[in-house]
């Protein structure tokens, strides 16, 4: 079955620190992989998101994420963490970029001073 | 880049009663969007897809009379929730796509809280 994870629910980082949120995909084909941020009570915004080639993909707000299809990870990564970054995040897969997706169950960065 | 909006943003009705939802691609034409369902501290949810033109395609579980889908244009699509309870209370959001190329991101929605008293 089709289907993401991301294993750690809650995650707090000190401002400034780095940041690494998991991401395990199961997905029958090539998978259309992507990283979504959503505010409280708010939409989604793409942060950034894997086709094909480079398999370390640069995205906005700093944000880059590393395809390992060896290990069907999509983990998202920010080298230093800012107080407006606290958020949720999805990890999500498709068959391709217009089409339904599958989102995992989502991590929620908090971010301590 | 492509802006998706919804309306209303928020909506508090009693139980019983219909509501209808707006999704409209502002500056692109969307010949396929999709309803989401967003429980509290959960992950969104595919309720349906729809194609202009088209009768909507609505996931395993979805009540297809429940929750009424129509995608009469290009940029426009509507969820209406008829006969609303409260367990229909949740966070509904749409997203939009251009089908021009299999590389065309989907845009979503800032999405509408439904509260059903």
């Amino acid at each position: 079955a089709q289907s993401v994870t991301q294993p750690d629910i809650h995650i707090t980082v000190s401002e400034g620190a780095s940041l690494e949120l998991r991401c395990n995909y199961s997905y029958g084909a090539t998978p259309y992989l992507f990283w979504y941020v959503q505010s409280p009570g708010q939409g989604l915004q793409l942060l950034l998101k894997y086709f094909s080639g480079d398999t370390l993909v640069q995205g906005i707000k700093g944000f880059e994420a590393e395809f390992k299809r060896s290990q069907s990870s999509f983990n998202l990564r920010k080298p230093s963490v800012h107080w407006s970054d606290a958020a949720e995040y999805f990890c999500a897969v498709g068959a391709q970029a217009g089409t339904a997706l599958i989102f995992g169950k989502g991590t929620t960065l908090s971010v301590s001073s | 880049g492509a802006v998706v909006s919804q309306h209303p943003s928020r909506v508090i009705c009693k139980s019983g009663t219909s509501v209808k939802i707006e999704c409209r691609s502002l500056d692109f034409q969307a010949t396929t969007m999709f309803w989401y369902r967003q429980f509290p501290k959960q992950s969104l949810m595919l309720m349906a897809t729809s194609n202009e033109g088209s009768k909507a395609t609505y996931e395993q579980g979805v009540e297809k009379d429940k929750f009424l889908i129509n995608h009469a244009s290009l940029t426009l699509s509507t969820l209406t929730v008829t006969s609303a309870h409260p367990e229909d209370s949740s966070f509904y959001i749409c997203s939009a796509s251009h089908g021009l190329a299999d590389t065309d991101t989907q845009y979503f929605g800032p999405g509408t809280r439904l509260t059903v008293l």
